[in-house]
């Protein structure tokens, strides 16, 4: 079983729709959740953590957590034509001095002018 | 603040060549070090990881090795490349105590083997 799932998409939205990225964990003791954004040819950037049941905002993105249904979400608001990209989920396995962060394949989202 | 810097950025090797991939992290010390691999079309394979020198944990069997040599340097190597080894490589570190702030990583290696 993977440690981590994601819809590979391809994600298709209009610019200023809302892009509802999805993911599911394996290991119902991770604690931490993470989002990473990838363009074509380069490395992945950070862009959410969450750690806590519940919603956490920082500008357009609002990432989500349940840890009861192991699902975690990224909501991308006011989507724009920068913001296509792949997005990677990951999840920390293994606690907080040697834990590892494992990713999900990743969703491909376009946003079309 | 903290960098981090891969080398070389594109390789171009024939099959059973020998690899070193080199990583190497500025302004933080005992860092937490991984090498990942994507393979195209796949996601993020986590190869090795190193929380201090000389210590290296491998997560799947094949054909690579790392090694730790200092506390900031990382290296990938290979004795003999496969076709199956091209990949885009990169390097990721994190504080030892700092998991929350997930990983950084490095610009990458985009390997390929012929």
């Amino acid at each position: 079983q993977k440690e981590v799932e994601q819809n590979s998409g391809p994600l298709s939205v209009p610019e200023g729709a809302i892009a509802s990225l999805n993911c599911t964990y394996s290991d119902r003791v991770s604690q931490s959740f993470f989002w990473y954004r990838q363009y074509s040819g380069k490395s992945p950037e950070l862009i959410m953590s969450i750690y806590s049941n519940g919603d956490k905002e920082d500008g357009r993105f609002t990432a989500q957590l349940n840890k009861a249904s192991q699902y975690v979400s990224l909501l991308i608001r006011d989507s724009q034509p920068s913001d296509s990209a792949t997005y990677l989920c990951a999840v920390i396995k293994g606690g907080s001095t040697l834990g590892r962060l494992y990713f999900g394949r990743g969703t491909q989202l376009t946003v079309w002018p | 603040s903290q960098t981090i810097h891969q080398w070389p950025a594109t390789l171009v090797q024939p099959v059973g060549s020998p690899l070193s991939l080199e990583c190497t992290v500025e302004g933080t010390s005992n860092p937490n070090l991984y090498w990942y691999r994507q393979a195209a079309g796949r996601g993020l394979q986590l190869l090795f990881y190193s929380v201090g020198i000389g210590q290296i944990s491998s997560e799947v069997p094949q054909n690579l090795s790392a090694s730790r040599p200092q506390d900031r340097q990382f290296i990938l190597s290979s004795k003999k490349l496969l076709l199956s080894d091209s990949g885009f490589y990169l390097c990721a570190w994190r504080h030892p105590v700092g998991v929350i702030k997930g990983y950084t990583f490095g610009s990458g290696t985009r390997l390929t083997v012929v």
